[in-house]
């Protein structure tokens, strides 16, 4: 496609399950970018990948937090054990290459909201 | 740490009205800076990004930013609103010790008044 596409949309679960959030970046982006925003506030870094690099995880809030990436294409994040205090819009994003001061290109986002 | 600040979490004007949406960073070398836009349930669109050389930067939908080191700044202006720039606008640093990430503001939400 043109852009970075997410599914689902939407996600409601309830506290306790586990959910899997997916992204495809734009075809031939070789870096890939996971964010949640949280209602009222900016986006924060959750997770990069850059081509076969190890990734870095640094932004990820707990070990129940996981994502993957199959080559450069696409990626999911898996949440286990969900709280209510994960509930956000999680977005992802890729530019062409990893380094500095690309801008990004952000997919329209899951609206996960934990019951 | 870097950080970027967002002074007004709401800002409203006229149709018609100057545009000025503030963004203050912390960083003792400047580093890339860039202005999104995000319209609701969407992803965030760049606006404009300021890398090095010209300060003042111009962006789409008739937007501009100034990139100003003494005051660590880079307010986003644009001369006369429209309706259809209501939006949430969010400022964001690329840091030069870990240059693949954004640090985001909390986002300021433009509201435009018939």
């Amino acid at each position: 496609g043109a852009g970075v596409s997410q599914s689902p949309s939407n996600k409601v679960t309830e506290k306790g399950k586990d959910v899997e959030l997916r992204c495809d970046p734009i075809s031939g982006h070789t870096a890939l970018y996971w964010y949640r925003q949280r209602l009222g506030q900016g986006l924060e870094f959750l997770i990069y990948f850059q081509g076969n690099s190890a990734p870095d995880k640094s932004g990820l809030p707990s070990d129940r937090f996981s994502a993957e990436r199959t080559g450069e294409s696409v990626s999911t994040l898996t949440i286990q054990r969900t709280q209510q205090e994960d509930s956000a819009v999680y977005l992802c994003a890729s530019t062409p290459r990893g380094g500095f001061g690309q801008p990004q290109h952000f997919g329209d986002g899951t609206r996960l909201s934990i019951l | 740490a870097q950080s970027v600040t967002q002074l007004g979490s709401h800002v409203s004007v006229s149709e018609g009205a100057l545009v000025l949406l503030r963004c203050n960073y912390s960083s003792s070398v400047p580093p890339y800076l860039f202005w999104y836009v995000q319209y609701p349930n969407q992803g965030l669109q760049l606006l404009l990004k300021y890398t090095t050389g010209a300060t003042l930067v111009k962006g789409i939908n008739g937007f501009e930013a100034e990139f100003k080191k003494s005051e660590t700044s880079f307010h986003l202006t644009k001369p006369s609103a429209h309706m259809s720039d209501a939006a949430e606008y969010f400022c964001a640093v690329s840091p030069m010790d870990s240059s693949y990430k954004l640090i985001f503001g909390s986002g300021t939400r433009l509201l435009v008044r018939p």
